[in-house]
């Protein structure tokens, strides 16, 4: 199946720092999505993202397609963005509906 | 519109029982994903449905299974639960195979 790897696993930055997750993936992909799962285990949409450039406040993320790789950016870092980060994809073809596979995850703990 | 909803969100359970979870997904999306998520070996795929089908199933074992409802809620069903199947159980909908949206949660704890 699918390999899916996130960098770093932990990251600690003070508040108003700036941050990069990244996402490698192994194969082409029709849906890539990235969450942040809150201390409650419900996982929030981001970004969906298989290609592109989109930007949401803060936040901003990258996907080039044709090398495999997302990227997550993280601006003016609060600590309510402390949590799990998660990169999911969908691989491309046609065995794959619904099926999301999941990296292990950023943990990112923003210090005030 | 109603986010995708889970029901219980807690559970304690004895070894060998039985366990029902339930899923209503957001309106007018017809996809509905369930997933497991432990410690150890992060967030797995269980299975999905579309229309009453299943289209895709996950590496678990025949304990573990679900159906799909006419109205596209959803509920999995895990027979003679063991310790290991503590975990958290996330379900997800999404339409047209576009972003996926997931529900709060049920944290199963098997005693």
């Amino acid at each position: 199946g699918i390999q899916v790897e996130q960098s770093p696993p932990d990251l600690i930055l003070q508040e108003g720092a700036n941050s990069t997750l990244r996402c490698n993936f192994s194969d082409s992909v029709n849906n890539l999505q990235w969450f942040h799962q809150n201390p409650w285990g419900q996982l929030i949409n981001l970004f969906y993202i298989p290609s592109g450039t989109k930007q949401n406040g803060r936040l901003s993320a990258t996907t080039v397609a044709t090398e495999r790789y997302s990227l997550l950016y993280i601006s003016s870092s609060q600590t309510t963005d402390s949590g799990v980060y998660f990169c999911a994809v969908e691989r491309e073809g046609g065995t794959s509906y619904g099926k999301l596979t999941f990296g292990q995850g950023t943990i990112l703990t923003v210090h005030p | 519109k109603a986010g995708v909803t889970q029901t219980p969100r807690y559970l304690i359970k004895t070894r060998g029982q039985q366990v029902t979870l339930s899923c209503s997904p957001i309106s007018g999306h017809r996809s509905v994903s369930w997933y497991q998520q432990t410690p150890g070996q992060g967030l797995q795929f269980l299975f999905e449905y579309f229309s009453e089908t299943q289209r895709n199933k996950g590496n678990f074992p025949g304990r573990f299974s679900g159906r799909q409802f006419s109205n596209s809620r959803s509920e999995m069903n895990v027979s003679t639960l063991e310790l290991g199947d503590s975990a958290l159980y996330l379900c997800a909908s999404s339409s047209r195979g576009r972003s996926a949206f997931f529900g709060q949660g049920t944290r199963l704890t098997v005693v």
